[in-house]
């Protein structure tokens, strides 16, 4: 499968706990975004990175959120002391940066905080 | 701050009958256009796109619509089909997408 994947696919945790999510983008897409998606609701932009570099942080991101891209490949997002609030989808997505910007989703992670 | 106003949020047509959902957005430097389908519990998927150099597009079924000097924008599906039936969420792109928050399309049979 080439496309984007993400890992876990779901994940159950109690209020509190740390938690990682990865996203290993297209090979060859040299920008990733952060996505979070509640129910009924449309995705909510977090973050991006262009190669290693973390262009934009939304103000929707607090000081709990981290998310890292060290080698311009693969991307981490941690959330530290999960409230239950932080229960949604967590999209990733990648796009190859041209003069416009498709990007392709991964088929998220879901986090349930207890 | 950047905006996707999407309308309807909810949309009933018969089979074989067409559906329009509209968008607005408030970001001049927005130049392309998505519209992604996501049925339950999958991730979005794209259908369409259409660029700001674009006024209109279509493929197959589906056409969008773009008036960059009013800012609107807009998916038009014909001869709709029961697999027509799922979210359909409108974005606007500059470097970050921007959504909407989604239309509920729903085909009766």
């Amino acid at each position: 499968d080439t496309g984007v994947s993400q890992d876990p696919r779901h994940k159950i945790t109690k209020r509190g706990q740390n938690v990682t999510f990865r996203c290993d983008p297209i090979s060859e897409h040299n920008r990733l975004y952060w996505y979070r998606q509640t129910l009924g609701q449309g995705p909510e932009f977090l973050t991006y990175f262009q190669n290693e570099a973390q262009l934009e942080k939304s103000r929707l991101l607090s000081d709990r959120f981290s998310a890292e891209r060290p080698k311009g490949s693969f991307s981490t997002l941690e959330i530290q002391r999960t409230e239950q609030g932080d229960s949604a989808m967590y999209l990733c997505a990648s796009s190859f940066r041209t003069s416009f910007n498709e990007q392709f989703f991964g088929p998220g992670t879901r986090l349930t905080v207890l | 701050g950047e905006n996707v106003e999407q309308h309807p949020s909810t949309l009933s047509v018969q089979e074989g009958d067409s559906a329009v959902i509209k968008c607005t957005y408030s970001d001049s430097a927005s130049n392309y256009f998505p519209w992604y389908k996501q049925e339950l519990g999958k991730r979005p998927q794209l259908i369409i796109d259409i660029r700001s150099n674009v006024g209109e597009k279509k493929d197959q079924r589906i056409a969008v619509t773009l008036n960059k000097t009013a800012k609107h924008f807009s998916l038009h599906i014909t001869e709709t089909q029961p697999e027509d039936s799922a979210v359909y969420f409108c974005a606007a792109s500059g470097d970050k997408i921007i959504f909407g928050k989604g239309t509920r399309l729903h085909i009766l049979p």
